[in-house]
């Protein structure tokens, strides 16, 4: 069964500081794999999109790596602002499957000044 | 572009009411999705169309529900008769072929049944 994996799920830190934030995959075949930012209160919003291809996609201050051999992906954010506070949800598509999704449960980001 | 357009934001129904939520995709996309989203699932996908022919709703969780897309810039998702377990935030989303077939959400409805 295809499957997605995050950790943390939660995580404070203090503005201006940095973040990683985790997660693993077990989509076969795997086609791309992006990471959302939810607001609360509103609709996930897309960061970054990387293929097989892809290792490293950077949105801003939003860097995203791809370990396609391990399956595993990383956000990292630096120098975190008030506003980056929100839930980052991992997605994996299935290659050949459409528009099939398979989401994370997310990491919901606290960044306090 | 105004983005995916959903109504209502908010919705409280009592149990045993049919609800109906309502999406316009953004114009030129070919695909649309109804997800559901709680604090214990996640994010889970309901039902997609292509062309507004339904073309995946193994999600759909019982036949309470349904959706419809009659035309190229409006679905529906109805919940007849609504429980409360189906409180939950709905969101669409759509995307247009090819390329990496980004989806764009919209704000979602916040379906609370009582």
């Amino acid at each position: 069964k295809n499957q997605v994996e995050q950790s943390p799920q939660s995580l404070i830190i203090l503005e201006g500081k940095n973040c990683t934030l985790q997660c693993n995959y077990t989509v076969s075949p795997f086609s791309n794999l992006r990471w959302y930012k939810q607001d609360t209160g509103r609709g996930p919003v897309s960061l970054t999109i990387m293929t097989f291809s892809e290792n490293t996609k950077s949105n801003g201050r939003y860097t995203a790596t791809l370990d396609a051999d391990t399956k595993q992906s990383s956000l990292h954010i630096t120098a975190s602002q008030l506003s980056d506070s929100a839930s980052y949800i991992c997605v994996v598509g299935e290659y050949n499957a459409g528009n099939m999704l398979t989401f994370g449960g997310g990491t919901r980001l606290m960044v306090k000044p | 572009d105004a983005g995916v357009i959903q109504s209502p934001r908010h919705e409280v129904t009592e149990m045993g009411q049919e609800v109906t939520l309502r999406c316009k995709p953004i114009s030129g996309h070919d695909y649309l999705f109804w997800y559901r989203q709680t604090m214990m699932r996640g994010l889970e996908l309901l039902i997609y169309f292509n062309n507004n022919v339904p073309i995946d709703d193994s999600g759909m969780p019982e036949d309470r529900f349904s959706a419809k897309m009659p035309n190229a810039s409006f679905s529906t998702l109805k919940i007849q008769p609504s429980e409360p377990r189906d409180s939950a935030v709905y969101f669409c989303a759509s995307s247009r072929s090819g390329g990496y077939n980004e989806q764009f959400f919209g704000p979602g409805t916040r379906l609370t049944v009582l």
